[in-house]
């Protein structure tokens, strides 16, 4: 069965540091996969995406880049963080042909 | 711009009722809708889902309705109960095959009262 892991679940950080959230899947190969941020109440915001390894497409300009070094991991960062990047980060994975979305357990960041 | 609208914001039922929540879209090329459920320090989890060939779709206690013609589809969770406390989101997607995404209401807060 497929899983996703995505750490760490919790992180404060001084404003700008750098920041690097990790989510890797296994039980699939090719999936697509996702970074998501949920601000306290409200919906969920898509901020990259990723059909392959080195693919990588921005839905929001910001602070934070994404990479996918390989085709199972996907890496968010930041080099500088923001007080507005404090939120709820979700990586999901999707199967190539198919639009059901599987969440992470999510990272909760809190900058300071 | 917000593509997919979900209300209301909040919900308190007692246990046993109805709870309905609301989505509306604008965006004629969505051909997917989702609903997810996120519990407290959780990731979301796919709920149930339709497509716009049909109007209706029963999952157990859980049935989405669906008007093409006014671009709006909504959650009904049946004898509701406390277990069913939790955020859901409704979502729309759209996009050719390998490159569809979702786009996500801003959810709504279920309270079930025992």
């Amino acid at each position: 069965s497929q899983t996703i892991h995505q750490w760490p679940a919790t992180l404060v950080q001084p404003v700008g540091s750098p920041l690097s959230l990790e989510c890797t899947v296994e039980g699939t190969s090719n999936p697509n996969l996702y970074w998501y941020r949920q601000a306290a109440g409200r919906g969920l915001q898509l901020l990259f995406y990723s059909v392959g390894i080195g693919q990588i497409s921005s839905e929001v300009p910001q602070n934070l880049s994404a990479s996918r070094p390989q085709d199972r991991q996907f890496i968010l960062s930041s080099k500088k963080l923001l007080l507005s990047d404090s939120g709820f980060y979700l990586c999901a994975w999707s199967l190539r042909t198919n639009e059901k979305l599987f969440f992470g357990s999510g990272t909760q960041l809190s900058v300071l | 711009q917000q593509q997919v609208k979900q209300s209301p914001q909040s919900l308190i039922v007692q246990k046993g009722g109805i709870s309905i929540i609301n989505c509306a879209y604008e965006n004629t090329a969505f051909d997917y809708f989702p609903w997810y459920q996120q519990f407290p320090g959780k990731g979301p989890a796919l709920l149930i889902a339709i497509r716009p060939d049909v109007s209706e779709k029963k999952e157990g206690r859980f049935t989405i309705s669906f008007n093409k013609s006014a671009k709006q589809f909504s959650l009904h969770i049946m004898d509701s109960q406390p277990g069913d406390s939790a955020t859901y989101f409704c979502a729309a997607a759209s996009g050719d095959t390998g490159r569809r995404a979702l786009t996500f209401g801003s959810g709504t807060r279920l309270q079930v009262q025992p």
